[in-house]
């Protein structure tokens, strides 16, 4: 069973700064990754797909990069609207896992 | 306008059964794969099932084989779960979400809560 690790749990910074969050896998899943945004009171949103894709209609501030087992979801300059949490996840065999989170607050 | 509206939630007892619906509109439904992911109160996402366009492909995460079943009617664009023997720590909110190229989810309804208590 592969294993999604996001760090860090939660991180703290301002409108206009750069954001930077963690997807670390327990083996190889190549480029299956994908990133989601969820704010309060929402579904989540696709983010990201294959590690660095951006899904439809998402802002380029979003980009996802890695590969393997390390993985990176960046946010060149965060908006008021990005203050979220943010899931990885990989689907192996036909069955789905998701890290735990990020909450990216003020 | 892409789609995805989930009903069926409720307050029910432990050992209790439920059966979920999600109602697909604004894109042909049954080529799509479909999930079933859950969120308990204040937790993060948790994978519960996939059931493929032709339904001849189904798969269930550990915490709820053999409980739960997932089944479609492509004639009426509806997903459904079909929960039996709930525990409480079944109480959640629970979406459908479409599958995009057997990978991720790129489409998903606002979910609807089951709560599991006595």
């Amino acid at each position: 069973e592969i294993v999604l690790t996001q760090s860090p749990a939660t991180l703290s910074l301002s409108p206009g700064e750069r954001a930077t969050l963690s997807c670390r896998a327990s083996q190889s899943i190549s480029i299956s990754l994908a990133w989601y945004q969820q704010k309060p009171g929402q579904a989540p949103r696709l983010l990201i797909y294959d590690a660095s894709n951006r899904a439809t209609g998402i802002p380029a501030r979003f980009s996802g990069s890695g590969s393997g087992t390390d993985f990176t979801l960046t946010i060149s300059s965060l908006e008021p609207e990005d203050f979220a949490v943010y899931y990885c996840q990989h689907r192996n065999n036909w069955r789905g896992t998701f890290g735990q989170g990020t909450k990216v607050e003020i | 306008e892409v789609q995805l509206v989930e009903s069926g939630g409720g307050l029910v007892q432990p050992g209790g059964s439920l059966r979920l619906s999600c109602a697909a509109s604004g894109f042909t439904f049954s080529p799509y794969g479909m999930n079933w992911v859950r969120q308990a109160p204040g937790k993060g996402l948790e994978w519960l099932s996939y059931i493929r366009g032709n339904s001849d492909t189904i798969y269930y995460a550990d915490s709820v084989e053999g409980r739960f079943t997932v089944s479609r009617d492509n004639a009426k664009n509806s997903l459904y779960l079909q929960m039996n023997s709930l525990r409480t720590d079944d109480t959640a909110l629970y979406y459908c979400a479409r599958d995009r190229a057997n990978s991720d989810m790129d489409v998903w309804g606002k979910g609807t809560t089951v709560t599991v208590s006595s």
